[in-house]
C-alpha cells in the first residue's frame, strides 16, 4: 500500500534553512486528484497545514509562512521536499509529509508518513 | 490563530456516546475532516466529507454538520479512543486549509 516516508536533518541551526523529503512508495506521485502535503506540530501543540503541491508543481501555502517556504516536486524520484528558510525556535516541530485530497467535498490528508522531529538551535 | 475553534478537552465513560465539536465561519460552506492522534504517532483520517470513513476505521466514528459546526460522534467510546482530535477544513478568511486546535479525548 502507499507509504510516505519524511527524512532530513534533525538539528537546523536559527537563520539557517530547513530542508526535508518525503519520499513515496507502493504509489505514483503524479496520480491525479492528488495534491502532497506538509504538515507540522511544535512539542505539545496542534497541527499546522504548511503547504501542498500537485505532481505539475501547483502549489498552495499557508500564508502565515508563504515569505519562508517552497515545495518543490520530483515525479523521477517519486519525492517532493520541503524548504523553510530563515528558521528560529518556534520551527522546531515534527513535520509530516501526507498524501492531500483536494477535491470537494471530500478533500483530506488520507495517508501521512510517520513524521521527523527538526529542532532548531545553536 | 486557528479559524477552526474546538473545545480543549472533552470526557467520556467507557461505553458511552460522546460529541466532539468544531466551529468556524468556512464550515457553512465546506465539510470538515477529522484526525485521530495518539501519543507518539501520526494522525490518522478518520471522517472525511459528508459522514465517510477510510477503510479500517471503525462504524462507531460519525460525521455531521450543522451551521457553522461540524461534529465527530463516537457511539460507545472505547478505551482505545482516547486521543487527540483535529478537524480540518478549507479557511473562508484566505488560508486553503486550516486546523482546529485539537480536543483531547478521555475515556473514563
Amino acid at each position: 500500500q502507499l507509504q510516505l516516508q519524511e527524512s532530513g536533518p534533525g538539528l537546523v541551526k536559527p537563520s539557517e534553512t530547513l530542508s526535508l523529503t518525503c519520499t513515496v512508495s507502493g504509489g505514483s506521485i503524479s496520480s491525479s486528484s492528488y495534491y502532497w502535503g506538509w504538515i507540522r506540530q511544535p512539542p505539545g501543540k496542534g497541527l499546522e497545514w504548511i503547504g501542498s503541491i500537485y505532481y505539475s508543481g501547483s502549489t498552495y501555502y499557508n500564508p502565515s509562512l508563504k515569505s519562508r517556504v517552497t515545495i518543490s516536486v520530483d515525479t523521477s524520484k517519486n519525492q517532493f521536499s520541503l524548504k523553510l528558510s530563515s528558521v528560529t525556535a518556534a520551527d522546531t516541530a515534527v513535520y509530516y509529509c501526507a498524501r492531500h485530497r483536494t477535491t470537494v467535498p471530500n478533500d483530506a490528508f488520507d495517508i501521512w508518513g510517520q513524521g521527523t522531529m527538526v529542532t532548531v538551535s545553536s | 490563530s486557528s479559524e477552526l475553534t474546538q473545545d480543549p478537552a472533552v470526557s467520556v465513560a467507557l461505553g458511552q456516546t460522546v460529541r466532539i465539536t468544531c466551529q468556524g465561519d468556512s464550515l457553512r460552506s465546506y465539510y470538515a475532516s477529522w484526525y485521530q492522534q495518539k501519543p507518539g504517532q501520526a494522525p490518522v483520517l478518520v471522517i472525511y466529507g459528508k459522514n465517510n470513513r477510510p477503510s479500517g476505521i471503525p462504524d462507531r466514528f460519525s460525521g455531521s454538520s450543522s451551521g457553522n459546526t461540524a461534529s465527530l460522534t463516537i457511539t460507545g467510546a472505547q478505551a482505545e479512543d482516547e486521543a487527540d482530535y483535529y478537524c480540518n477544513s478549507r479557511d473562508s478568511s484566505g488560508n486553503p486549509w486550516v486546523f482546529g486546535g485539537g480536543t483531547k479525548l478521555t475515556v473514563l
